[in-house]
């Protein structure tokens, strides 16, 4: 069954540095995502990314955001002056049809 | 008002027992709906869609009632492996997914 996958599973980095996280949706799919869940609390919609540009970004993606598909595989997303408050999981999503399938995660920390 | 809200929980329950799950939101423009399963640390997995009609999937049962803005989960003969956090999902137009909080559930033996 085709799957999400991302990496690195885990990614420690001192505040202040730049990080991208690495996506490879499924292969038919159109439609991506990035949520971040931070421990204990809700999952939360970053942004999402069609037909090379930026559908939708919520008020959390702010500059220090950014989001890539540098060629027909993989989905990115920078953090470019890392913070605190951005330690959690992020998740990697992509859709075809009505069904978002989610990556397994990675989970930052931000020392 | 948040968007999408759930009792946290927790529900400890025995096995073979019968659990429902409420959930409630706030935008009646909302056009999907879903319940998504998570376990501890790991990525939210499509449990099942919710259709205004009702639907089963073997012993999961979804309900939505668009007058009320209410969607509920009932789980019959809880297994040991339902134990899990139990996230309620709205999307609108834009295919935003709006996540609640989560009900969690503990199976014990």
């Amino acid at each position: 069954e085709p799957e999400v996958t991302q990496t690195p599973s885990h990614q420690v980095t001192q505040m202040g540095q730049e990080v991208i996280l690495r996506c490879v949706p499924i292969s038919n799919h159109l439609y991506f995502y990035w949520y971040r869940q931070i421990l204990g609390q809700k999952v939360e919609f970053l942004v999402s990314f069609y037909n090379n540009e930026i559908s939708e970004k919520s008020e959390i993606f702010d500059d220090q955001f950014s989001v890539e598909r540098p060629d027909g595989s993989n989905f990115t997303l920078k953090i470019r002056s890392t913070k605190l408050e951005d330690s959690a999981m992020y998740f990697c999503a992509s859709r075809s049809t009505d069904t978002q399938y989610f990556g397994p995660g990675t989970r930052l920390t931000v020392l | 008002r948040k968007e999408v809200e759930q009792d946290p929980g927790p529900f400890n329950v025995p096995e073979g027992a019968t659990v429902a799950f409420n959930c409630t939101y706030s935008n009646s423009a909302s056009q999907s709906f879903f319940w998504y399963r998570q376990d501890c640390r790991k990525e939210p997995k499509l449990l099942m869609s919710v259709y205004s009609s009702g639907n089963e999937d073997g012993r999961f049962t979804a309900q939505l009632n668009r007058a009320s803005q209410y969607i509920s989960l009932l789980i019959r003969d809880s297994k040991l492996s339902d134990s899990a956090t139990y996230l309620c999902v709205v999307h609108y137009s834009s295919y935003k997914l709006i996540f609640g909080s989560g009900t969690r559930l503990l199976v014990r033996p």
